[in-house]
């Protein structure tokens, strides 16, 4: 059964440039979630989609947005990209049914982006 | 806000030995919590989970204890091996699907 994959892998962009960053889930996984992981944050998290919809959102600015395809593949924007959003971009799936607990997550090997 | 925090940021010990990593958590309304490990060039792998109405499970040589009372929260591997270096996270979940709030991490070095 294949993992999360994420790509690119690593891309460079130079500030005020925008980025779109892609997550396909698990086969049968309907719940996609992004983290923000930076050396002085640690892991943060950015917004979870369901079902195509935003079910959850974090303390980001409104530059960063997302998106879920029917198919559950998801995509992240970054707009008006800024040094301080260099960082890697991890995507998790889960097989969470909407309104239930949380599940486990399991997470892709990250898009690390650099900003210049 | 609320947070997740680790009281030590490095552990190193020995092939063989056990170890522990603490995490202290703050919300103590969150109900799941979990630890993740980390290998470099890695996305966090899941490691074992723990619900609130628990305060120990076992998995293969990982343990985790919960101590609502003290919001505290820890690991323990048994016989650590070489292959357990990695960075180890806590996070915590208040019934909220996929939006999880990690700690800082520890960083496990096994000496052989």
């Amino acid at each position: 059964k294949a993992g999360v994959t994420q790509t690119p892998r690593y891309l460079i962009k130079t500030r005020g440039q925008q980025v779109t960053l892609s997550c396909s889930p698990i086969s049968g996984h309907r719940s996609v979630s992004w983290y923000q992981q930076t050396p002085g944050q640690g892991l943060q998290f950015l917004f979870e989609y369901f079902s195509e919809t935003q079910r959850n959102k974090g303390n980001f600015p409104g530059r960063f947005s997302g998106r879920q395809f029917s198919n559950s593949r998801s995509e992240m924007n970054v707009s008006t990209l800024e040094l301080g959003d260099s960082a890697l971009y991890l995507c998790a799936s889960s097989s969470t049914p909407q309104g239930s607990g949380a599940n486990v997550l399991t997470f892709g090997a990250g898009s690390r982006l650099t900003v210049l | 806000g609320e947070s997740v925090g680790l009281h030590l940021p490095t552990l190193s010990v020995q092939e063989g030995d056990n170890s522990i990593i603490n995490c202290a958590y703050s919300n103590s309304a969150s109900d799941y919590f979990i630890w993740y490990k980390q290998e470099s060039g890695k996305g966090p792998q899941f490691i074992i989970d723990i619900r609130s109405n628990m305060d120990k499970r076992q998995g293969q040589r990982v343990t985790v204890l919960l101590n609502k009372t003290v919001k505290h929260l820890s690991l323990q591997i048994a016989a650590t091996q070489p292959g357990d270096s990695a960075v180890y996270f806590c996070a915590e979940s208040e019934n909220q699907g996929g939006k999880l709030i990690f700690g800082q991490g520890t960083e496990l070095s096994v000496k052989p």
